[in-house]
């Protein structure tokens, strides 16, 4: 049962654009969550997070919005570069926003800019 | 430089034969995990500890094995490998509270035959 779900496998956008990537969840214990960019022959590093009690966070080019009725987050990166064409993780925790023991991670969407 | 670090990068074993895949990290964090990627699922945990001597299941524990005797060090025990442990694997470790969750190796990839 996968818990947090990232429908779009892909995502193809031009230099210059926004890029939208969306995360679904069903458990409504997750309070926290977080994103994470992975790039081939690497782990996963840390991009932005959010806590339940925010419906937005910024972040120079990244802002990421939580919409807790409809269990729903999406990653806003404005202006795309090239550099951002990676693989996005969405990633979900029930730790109160401190404890990420148990960190739930979403199929992964991955991203490419083209120039 | 403050890092997670797993060995062996690579891996192709045989059924059935014990291997272990390390993992150290020197931040001093007190949660450390390990999780496998495979396509289309992302990103599953397998088990994940909170200190010392301190283990709990994740995801998807069933063929694995893990230790935490020493802070610093958390392996990933396969006692009996199997095809469908053929995957990417990823250690991480993170402090008690973070905002930014776990800082995470660069992956062991296992093949099992």
């Amino acid at each position: 049962d996968q818990q947090v779900k990232q429908n779009s496998p892909s995502l193809s956008v031009q230099e210059g654009r926004i890029s939208i990537l969306n995360c679904d969840y069903t458990n409504s214990m997750f309070d926290y969550f977080l994103w994470y960019k992975k790039y081939p022959a690497e782990g996963p590093t840390f991009l932005i997070s959010i806590s339940s009690i925010k419906d937005k966070n910024e972040d120079g080019r990244f802002t990421v919005f939580l919409n807790k009725s409809a269990k729903h987050l999406s990653l806003h990166i404005v202006p795309s570069q090239p550099g951002d064409s990676a693989v996005y993780f969405c990633a979900a925790s029930d730790g109160g926003g401190t404890s990420y023991g148990k960190l739930t991670f979403g199929q992964g969407t991955i991203l490419t800019v083209h120039p | 430089e403050a890092q997670v670090t797993q060995n062996p990068r690579y891996l192709i074993t045989v059924t059935g034969k014990k291997l272990t895949v390390t993992c150290s990290q020197n931040m001093n964090h007190e949660y450390m995990s390990w999780y496998r990627q495979d396509p289309g699922l992302g990103l599953r945990q397998i088990y994940y500890s909170m200190n010392v001597e301190v283990t709990d299941k994740g995801d998807v524990p069933e063929g694995y094995k893990v230790s935490r005797k020493e802070k610093r060090n958390f392996p990933l025990i396969l006692e009996s490998p199997s095809p469908n442990q053929t995957s990417l694997y990823f250690c991480a470790s993170s402090p008690r509270t973070s905002p930014s969750g776990y800082t995470f190796g660069s992956g062991t990839r296992l093949t099992v035959v």
